[in-house]
């Protein structure tokens, strides 16, 4: 079945202690993005990636990572997470950089900082 | 002016009304649109896409006016199962410094359907 994968689906945690959301595509998608969603604020991107080993900015990079070293997998890491990264978070992939906005989404992952 | 607008809603509707979703994006040089369904607690999925031509999907109806910067969505004969929140998504586009993956998505307006 073609899919986005999270894992995990939820986290709790404590602030500083730094944590790995991984993100895998079997769909050969080119292009892969990390969003987080807050009441109030909607979808916002976090990073994204047009293909392996290149990766971009979106509009809230702050206080996160992420990498491409293989097409499939895009994960988002939190080196020292803090309470504001409480979030729900969407990975998505679209089949090409020309097709960026047909995106399929991960089924989300709820991160709770305390 | 924000980059892209909706109205937020809730939009309470009864079975068979025809609903129409507006969305405003302020760059112009924004080349994909798109909607989203997103049902409570799920993630989104993405509904159609947004042609100059104006496009259709069975009940579904999205229409683009470059000249104003507008998105709509047009639903007719809504059914109980449309109640979601509909996303209105614009890529930013070059001259923002975005590129095609720099995507920014409306907050979305709510649709609730009633027997």
């Amino acid at each position: 079945e073609a899919q986005v994968t999270q894992n995990p689906r939820y986290l709790i945690t404590v602030t500083g202690k730094k944590l790995t959301v991984t993100c895998s595509q079997n769909m050969n998608h080119e292009y892969m993005s990390w969003y987080r969603q807050d009441p109030g604020l909607g979808l916002r991107q976090i990073y994204y990636s047009m293909n392996v080993e290149v990766t971009d900015k979106g509009d809230v990079p702050e206080g996160y990572k992420v990498s491409r070293k293989e097409k499939r997998n895009f994960p988002l890491i939190l080196e020292s997470p803090s309470p504001n990264q409480t979030s729900l978070y969407f990975c998505a992939s679209s089949p090409t950089r020309d097709r960026a906005s047909e995106q399929y989404f991960g089924p989300g992952t709820r991160l709770t900082v305390t | 002016r924000k980059e892209v607008e909706q109205d937020p809603g809730p939009f309470n509707v009864p079975e068979g009304a025809t609903v129409a979703f507006n969305c405003t994006y302020s760059n112009s040089a924004s080349q994909s649109f798109f909607w989203y369904r997103q049902d409570c607690r799920k993630e989104p999925k993405l509904l159609m896409s947004v042609y100059s031509s104006g496009n259709e999907d069975g009940r579904f109806t999205a229409q683009l006016n470059r000249a104003s910067q507008y998105i709509s969505l047009l639903i007719r004969d809504s059914k109980l199962s449309d109640s979601a929140t509909y996303l209105c998504v614009v890529n930013r586009g070059m001259n923002y410094g975005g590129s095609q993956g720099n995507l920014i998505f409306g907050k979305g307006t709510k649709l609730s359907v009633k027997p």
